[in-house]
């Protein structure tokens, strides 16, 4: 079975402190890709990053990095100098290569960060 | 370049009436995902679409829910009789449909509320 866990329900910290958000995946397949969304308070979902399986490179986008480790099936996100407007729900999610072929997302139930001024 | 757009942005029934939900999908993209969103959870999958064809329902409730994508049009997620648990977002994402490096991309949700 696929699972995504994101064991963090809310985390709050102080503008300009560094944050990780932690997502622990589960599945059987040797092909999958991870994901990021953001969720902000008028509810869309932004995208934030992709990544295969196969590339355990860790990525940084300006205040962003992301950290994929396969050995403990994770890949966690951190968020750098964080802002007020970093305020949002985050959710991590799973997609393999089924079968099926269908490539839904398996998601996480997100971590609700909450940056101070 | 367009996103994905849904509408209604905000949807109100009454206990039995019928929710009309729509997507339209990103320019090129040719296959659709629809997710709810419970208050306070994540995305759950509940069905997902080609242009006139069903390929997955897996995550559809078996009675009132069902989905179309027609050759010309929105996709059309529908709920018949509606009740106070399907108050939630939901949300629809369309690919390219080209395969596994596909990202999808998330229309901005329609929140439905039962009354």
């Amino acid at each position: 079975a696929q699972k995504v866990t994101q064991a963090q329900t809310e985390i709050s910290v102080v503008e300009k402190e560094d944050v990780t958000l932690d997502c622990v995946y589960e599945t059987r397949d040797t092909t999958y890709y991870l994901f990021w969304y953001k969720q902000p308070p008028s509810g869309e979902l932004v995208f934030l990053i992709r990544r295969n399986s196969f590339d355990e490179q860790n990525e940084i986008s300006g205040r962003y990095s992301w950290n994929f480790q396969k050995s403990t099936s994770s890949f966690n996100f951190t968020i750098t100098a964080s802002q007020v407007v970093d305020s949002a729900v985050y959710f991590c999610a799973l997609s393999s290569f089924p079968a099926s072929g269908t490539y839904k997302y398996i998601f996480g139930t997100g971590t609700r960060l909450k940056v101070l001024a | 370049n367009a996103g994905v757009m849904q509408n209604p942005r905000h949807l109100v029934r009454r206990r039995g009436q019928e929710a009309r939900l729509r997507c339209s999908p990103m320019k090129g993209h040719s296959h659709v995902y629809w997710y709810r969103q419970l208050p306070e959870e994540g995305l759950k999958f509940m069905v997902y679409l080609q242009k006139e064809n069903i390929i997955d329902e897996s995550g559809m409730p078996k009675e009132r829910f069902s989905a179309e994508f027609p050759k010309e049009g929105p996709s059309i997620l529908r709920i018949q009789q509606v009740v106070r648990g399907d108050s939630a977002a939901y949300f629809c994402a369309s690919t390219t449909g080209s395969g596994t490096t596909d990202t999808q991309y998330f229309g901005p949700g329609t929140r439905l509320t039962v009354l």
